[in-house]
């Protein structure tokens, strides 16, 4: 049982350049969310979804694009890269909205 | 938007010593969550509260549901090399929100 799991675990992006992250969980979870953790500012949640096809903002939002096409898998975008989205993205499940959210292993993407 | 406020930022302590963290917030909390995030790695759950005044073990951890429902601790007690890492509280605010609002977190550094 895989549980989160997180596509690339590292990449590097010049500034403009666009890419998205995967995120695939197993564990038929309606809900998903994508968090980006910064030294000193802790979780901070982008977009998440309470289902297949649908997504909702989150705290810091801008800059980024979601899209919920399967259950499984949560998809972020970065359409064109900023310096200032140099950070740790973790994608979090969980069954309910009532349940504790079951993380990946992020991805450390850096945007020169 | 609704905010923890978590302490303190950083701990060092000698192997042995018992370790105390808390969070609190200016408004109701429906759940607490204490999650433990090691280098490279996501938060895992340690311990779910759902009522107030909720005591739970889970080994040699310790955490409560403030009564107020604005508070919420966690001890660790006779603290080993292994429970390095940064320790981050989570709550579900009144209401039924499907987002967590997390702390800051607390860095712990254990002294062999």
């Amino acid at each position: 049982n895989a549980g989160v799991t997180q596509t690339p675990k590292f990449r590097v992006l010049k500034t403009g350049q666009s890419m998205t992250l995967l995120c695939a969980q197993d564990m038929n979870h309606e809900y998903m969310y994508w968090y980006r953790q910064d030294p000193g500012m802790g979780l901070r949640l982008i977009h998440y979804s309470v289902g297949e096809g649908t997504t909702a903002k989150g705290e810091v939002p801008d800059g980024y694009n979601v899209s919920r096409l399967k259950k499984q898998n949560f998809l972020l975008g970065l359409e064109s890269a900023a310096p200032s989205q140099t950070s740790v993205y973790f994608c979090a499940s969980t069954k309910t909205g009532f349940s504790p959210l079951h993380f990946g292993n992020g991805t450390r993407l850096t945007v020169t | 938007g609704q905010q923890l406020n978590q302490s303190p930022q950083s701990m060092f302590i000698q192997e042995g010593e018992d370790v105390s963290m808390n969070c609190t917030s200016s408004s109701i909390f429906n759940t607490w969550l204490w999650y433990k995030q090691e280098p490279g790695e996501g938060p895992v759950l340690l311990i779910a509260l759902y009522k107030a005044g909720e005591l739970t073990s889970n080994g040699r951890l310790t955490a409560q549901f403030g009564i107020t429902r604005k508070d919420s601790f966690l001890n660790i007690s006779a603290s080993i090399p292994s429970d390095v890492g940064i320790y981050f509280c989570a709550g579900r605010p009144q209401g039924g929100s499907e987002k967590l609002v997390f702390g800051k977190g607390t860095k712990l550094t254990v002294n062999p």
